[in-house]
């Protein structure tokens, strides 16, 4: 199953180091989501963007910075993070946003640890 | 109260037990109801959507009860393959999606 794709899938950096993660969706549709799951917690959403455009920032750090050039892939930039980011950070992507369509389909995630 | 609270589990059951999850939710004006599954190391990925009338999906049945803002999973002749973490996922007015900690479950042979 191929619908949403990340990468990377694993992903170790240092506190001082840049870095970015990618998502890119084939399923033709037009909103994108970047959540994150940490252990014992339950899924929370950071961005939404609809038509290329961000809708919802749910109050994220700004040492993450969204990027949708286009309706089918979505970036994630990364810096200055902390051990406390360390977790799976999981794309996802729907028909579009507030359609009625609201299925959501998800991406393997990256799963990231900040030392 | 959680916007979404879930039986915390971990539940073991032998193959081919029946065995049901729950859910409550706070926001009453919540619109949409689902079950997600998430597999050790893997993504969620839509179950079933949840509907007023209660719905049935082969082995699978889940039942919405608005008035008292409670969903219900259940699943019958386990398999193996059931074992994973179960979701209940809300969507609210907002069209935002409130997912709960999830549920544990391992069938055992």
């Amino acid at each position: 199953e191929t619908g949403v794709t990340q990468t990377p899938r694993h992903l170790v950096m240092g506190m001082t180091n840049k870095k970015s993660l990618k998502c890119e969706q084939h399923l033709g549709h037009n909103a994108m989501y970047w959540y994150k799951q940490s252990a014992k917690k339950p899924l929370e959403l950071m961005f939404v963007y609809n038509f290329k455009e961000q809708t919802e920032n749910n109050s994220v750090p700004s040492r993450f910075s969204p990027e949708c050039p286009n309706s089918s892939h979505l970036f994630l930039h990364l810096h200055t993070l902390q051990p406390e980011d360390s977790a799976l950070y999981l794309c996802a992507s729907s028909p579009e946003r507030g359609g009625g369509q609201e299925t959501q389909y998800f991406g393997p995630g990256t799963r990231l640890l900040v030392l | 109260r959680k916007e979404v609270e879930q039986d915390p589990g971990p539940f073991n059951v032998p193959e081919g037990a029946t065995v049901a999850f729950n859910c409550t939710y706070s926001n009453s004006a919540s619109q949409s109801f689902f079950w997600y599954r998430q597999d050790c190391r893997k993504e969620p990925k839509l179950l079933m959507s949840v509907y007023s009338s209660g719905n049935e999906d082969g082995r699978f049945t889940a039942q919405l009860n608005r008035a008292s803002q409670y969903i219900s999973l259940l699943i019958r002749d386990s398999k193996l393959s059931d074992s994973a973490t179960y979701l209940c996922v809300v969507r609210g007015s907002n069209y935002k999606l409130t997912f709960g900690k999830g549920t544990l479950l391992t069938v055992n042979p």
